[in-house]
């Protein structure tokens, strides 16, 4: 199992700027994705944070407004930038186990709230 | 089905009950089915993960089956208790692209 480690747990933001959660893993995996939840959408996968290289996106989502960091096995950062009110969600960190099962652990999400 | 869908929406059922809900997915190509659990300021856990059709898996009071032909899967809670409170999510996956694909949930509250 693997315990992630989230923050900011909530903020609230002005239109325009940016803000950027931080994610720790308490072990190495390789895998690492971001998701957000919009308010009454399902978990929506905005892309898959990658050690050393540049991050893969999902259909709909970009590196300028969603640029991601992974220096390590351990850490990721997702920034969402010049954010407008469309970007208050939920935004899930989580990390595959190194089991072979697919099974999925997450933190405990960041609420933003943009207004 | 194209999307992973869940129903109910929601539901309250009373503390002591037994109660169910349902996740639709695509059949074509299945890969594996997922159900977590997601607690109100917690992390969402998972609950099973299953391949095979006919595969039914139990953790306590929670079980769950799989129909992957049928492309549905259902959730079961026996003598259902407060800590049930939870939106209860499945995700499918697919062969070729086995990346998660979320339902929009079952918000369970159990009454006391």
């Amino acid at each position: 199992s693997a315990v992630i480690s989230q923050k900011p747990s909530r903020d609230i933001c002005q239109r325009g700027t940016s803000l950027t959660i931080q994610c720790q893993v308490d072990s190495q995996v390789t895998m690492m994705f971001w998701y957000r939840q919009q308010p009454g959408q399902s978990l929506t996968l905005i892309a898959t944070a990658n050690q050393g290289s540049e991050a893969t996106y999902e259909s709909g989502f970009v590196i300028d407004k969603f640029p991601i960091s992974r220096p390590n096995l351990t850490f990721s950062t997702l920034t969402v930038s010049n954010m407008s009110p469309e970007d208050s969600s939920i935004y899930l960190c989580s990390a595959e186990g190194n089991g072979n099962t697919g099974e999925l652990f997450f933190g405990e999400g960041s609420r933003l709230t943009v207004l | 089905i194209l999307n992973v869908e869940q129903s109910p929406q929601s539901l309250h059922v009373q503390e002591g009950d037994s109660t169910n809900f349902t996740c639709s997915f695509p059949s074509s190509n299945f890969y594996a089915l997922h159900w977590y659990r997601w607690e109100t300021a917690k992390s969402p856990e998972a609950l099973f993960v299953m391949t095979l059709n006919g595969d039914e898996k139990k953790k306590g009071r929670i079980s769950a089956t799989l129909n992957t032909k049928e492309g549905y899967s259902y959730l079961y809670i026996k003598g259902s208790q407060p800590e049930d409170s939870a939106t209860y999510l499945c995700a499918s996956s697919n062969f070729g692209n086995e990346k998660l694909t979320f339902g929009t949930g079952t918000r369970l509250t159990i009454i006391p």
